[in-house]
């Protein structure tokens, strides 16, 4: 199985900030990684797609970015609707797996 | 806009088996994948399998001797059955749909929590 191991497991943050949130998959899925916003108690909510592909209705503030094995999720300006956890998923192969999460909390 | 809704019993004993469904709301489970996805309480998210609108399936190894996915196309929903379940069979389990244009999930359901429990 594909491991992805996301860096950090928690980050505090305040509104404005840049923050980015970086997966880190075992071997290569060339861009084959998605981005997903999950709040307490609610579905996730698809980000990103393809590494860098926003999904549609997705604030411009969020991006994308990385190719093999490094990706990055980068907030550019904190909003106060983005505190929240943030997986990211391969889809290269089978099984499908998730990092286990980046809590991001205010500070 | 389509619309995904898990259902099923919330309680499930030890042994025996969890059965949920997923109906798909405001579009057609054709010709796309479905997948199940469950999240085990302060867990990461862990995929379990896949169903295409044929029948064809693909699971996740470690769960595969114990789960089937069914679809049925004319009530426009799948299934998921997962047998001998034990205490880390605790989760929400969420339904979810693979995007044809992008190959990730793109729309997904609010969820169902199931509880093993004796």
């Amino acid at each position: 199985d594909i491991q992805m191991t996301q860096s950090p497991s928690s980050l505090s943050a305040s509104v404005g900030d840049r923050v980015t949130i970086t997966c880190r998959a075992s071997q290569g899925i060339s861009n084959y990684l998605a981005w997903f916003q999950q709040k307490p108690g609610k579905a996730p909510k698809s980000l990103i797609y393809a590494a860098s592909s926003l999904q549609s209705g997705v604030p411009s503030r969020f991006s994308g970015s990385g190719s093999g094995t490094d990706f990055t999720l980068t907030i550019s300006s904190l909003q106060p609707e983005d505190f929240a956890t943030y997986f990211c998923q391969h889809y290269d192969s089978y099984p499908i797996t998730f990092g286990q999460g980046t809590r991001l909390e205010t500070k | 806009q389509v619309q995904l809704q898990e259902s099923g019993p919330g309680l499930v004993k030890p042994s025996e088996t969890l059965s949920l469904t997923c109906t798909v709301s405001g579009g057609s489970i054709s010709p796309y994948y479905w997948s199940w996805i469950r999240q085990a309480p302060g867990k990461g998210l862990e995929w379990i399998g896949y169903i295409f609108y044929n029948g064809n399936t693909n699971y996740n190894p470690s769960l595969k001797s114990r789960v089937t996915i069914t679809v049925d196309t004319s009530k426009n929903q799948f299934s998921l059955k997962l047998t001998s379940v034990i205490a880390a069979d605790t989760a929400v389990y969420y339904c979810a749909r693979k995007s044809h244009s992008s190959g990730a999930f793109d729309v997904w359901g609010q969820g169902t929590m199931v509880i093993v429990f004796s």
